[in-house]
């Protein structure tokens, strides 16, 4: 069994500030831990992805995730944001190797950028 | 350029109607995916296919439909059967093997009942 919570649903932030947004997740096995992100109205994009090698994985636009298993934990930082990051983030959590039908989401969190 | 493609963009169904979601890719994609979005929700899984002609259902496949003839195509049907169809569609693929947990979406289909 598995699962993932997002400790936020909402986080705002100023622009050129730090993003973090939180993630624990729970799992049986050894577990792949993805971020997503939508924009209005769009799909979903993969931002990174931890499969059991580095446990600080860089992304693109600038994100970066730190697996911590002690805390159970899969933030996603990122040390300055910018105007074009607002958008619904989610916390992804999967058997590694389980493939995508294995997929657990969480609720997501949406990030607003003030100006 | 390589893509999934959601037809149409908005849909509006009747009480008793069955409405289909059109996906299509051209990525050479074994296996499709679709998931329904609620707002503050994550994405639950309504049905998937891994091969063609082949399909399982996921968590919520009550009330929906899909079929697998060709591998770029896998449309969704939602039956009179799902009372509360209004939602965000989104369709996904995956590639087989190592990194089969990535997911490529379409742009979604926002289903509102009139």
């Amino acid at each position: 069994a598995q699962s993932v919570t997002q400790l936020d649903s909402h986080v705002s932030v100023s622009e050129g500030t730090p993003v973090l947004l939180r993630c624990n997740y729970s799992s049986s096995y050894s577990p792949s831990l993805f971020w997503y992100v939508q924009h209005p109205n769009k799909g979903l994009q993969l931002l990174l992805k931890y499969t059991s090698a580095a446990t600080l994985v860089k992304g693109i636009n600038g994100f970066e995730a730190e697996f911590k298993k002690s805390e159970t934990s899969f933030h996603l930082t990122k040390p300055s944001a910018h105007m074009s990051d607002a958008a619904e983030y989610f916390c992804v959590v999967s058997v590694t190797g389980g493939g995508a039908d294995g997929l657990t989401f969480g609720k997501g969190t949406h990030l607003i950028i003030q100006p | 350029d390589g893509g999934i493609t959601q037809s149409p963009k908005y849909l509006f169904r009747k009480e008793g109607q069955n409405v289909t979601l059109s996906c299509e890719q051209n990525l050479n994609h074994d296996a499709m995916y679709w998931y329904r979005q609620d707002p503050g929700q994550g994405l639950r899984l309504i049905y998937y296919s891994q091969i063609v002609n082949d399909f399982q259902k996921g968590d919520i496949a009550e009330g929906y439909s899909v079929s697998r003839e060709k591998k770029e195509s896998f449309p969704l049907t939602v039956t009179s059967a799902q009372k509360n169809p209004t939602a965000f569609y989104l369709c996904a693929s995956s590639s087989p093997g190592r990194g089969s947990e990535k997911l490529f979406f379409g742009s979604g289909t926002q289903l509102s009942v009139l």
